[in-house]
């Protein structure tokens, strides 16, 4: 079974840039969801879909950030514009239905200078 | 809301020798406990999970963690650490039922040395 995929793997931008994240969720996990990991902390949910439906984005900057997911399957995150402390490793996880666990991507790791 | 604590930040070990790494959490309504481990440049990997049952939860290779309700801990410990141990090791809880969020500690990073 392949696992939760993200790309790119790396992106470096200047602050102001806007920057997109793509996240394909394991086939038929119904639940998605966005951390922010910065470095030395754990991460922090951004966002949490259920099929494309919002289930929880109370901690989504959305002056800046925004997510969507709109057949229920791979999702986008977007910062636009992005600012010096969205340095970070965007990780995407997936819940299937039944089961209580999250199955991580590989993250992507964003450096804004 | 729910919080949780790790406290130690970093943990160095000798290979062979055992390890606990501690976990503390703050919660007033039932919740999930988890262990996760990151290695370098790669995703959280599920080490284990206490959902409900026995309070005593082990993985495949060779941690366990033990729920304690009355100290609200939920401890990791390997009785004899390898050189591939050497990871980052996050807790997280998240509420009981449903499809939650999980809410991460800072992370313990485990150094085994030869």
């Amino acid at each position: 079974e392949a696992g939760v995929a993200q790309s790119p793997r790396y992106k470096i931008i200047e602050k102001r840039q806007s920057v997109a994240f793509w996240c394909n969720p394991i086939s038929g996990h119904a639940t998605l969801y966005w951390y922010q990991q910065i470095l030395g902390q754990g991460p922090k949910l951004l966002i949490q879909f259920q099929n494309n439906g919002v289930v929880d984005d109370s901690q989504l900057p959305k002056d800046r950030f925004s997510a969507e997911r709109l057949k229920g399957v791979d999702s986008t995150l977007k910062i636009q514009p992005a600012k010096l402390e969205d340095s970070a490793v965007y990780l995407c996880a997936s819940t299937p239905w039944g089961l209580n666990e999250q199955f991580f991507g590989p993250g992507t790791r964003l450096t804004v200078l | 809301a729910q919080s949780v604590t790790q406290l130690d930040s970093q943990v160095p070990v000798f290979e062979e020798a055992p390890v606990e790494l501690r976990c503390n959490y703050s919660s007033s309504v039932s919740v999930y406990l988890f262990w996760y481990v990151q290695y370098p440049n790669q995703g959280l990997q599920l080490l284990l999970k206490y959902l409900s049952g026995s309070t005593l939860v082990e993985s495949i290779n060779g941690f366990e963690a033990e729920f304690n309700k009355s100290q609200t801990s939920f401890h990791l410990r390997k009785p004899s650490v390898h050189i591939s141990d050497t990871a980052e090791y996050f807790c997280a809880v998240s509420l009981s039922g449903g499809y939650n969020k999980l809410i991460f500690g800072a992370g313990t990073r485990l150094a085994v040395h030869p």
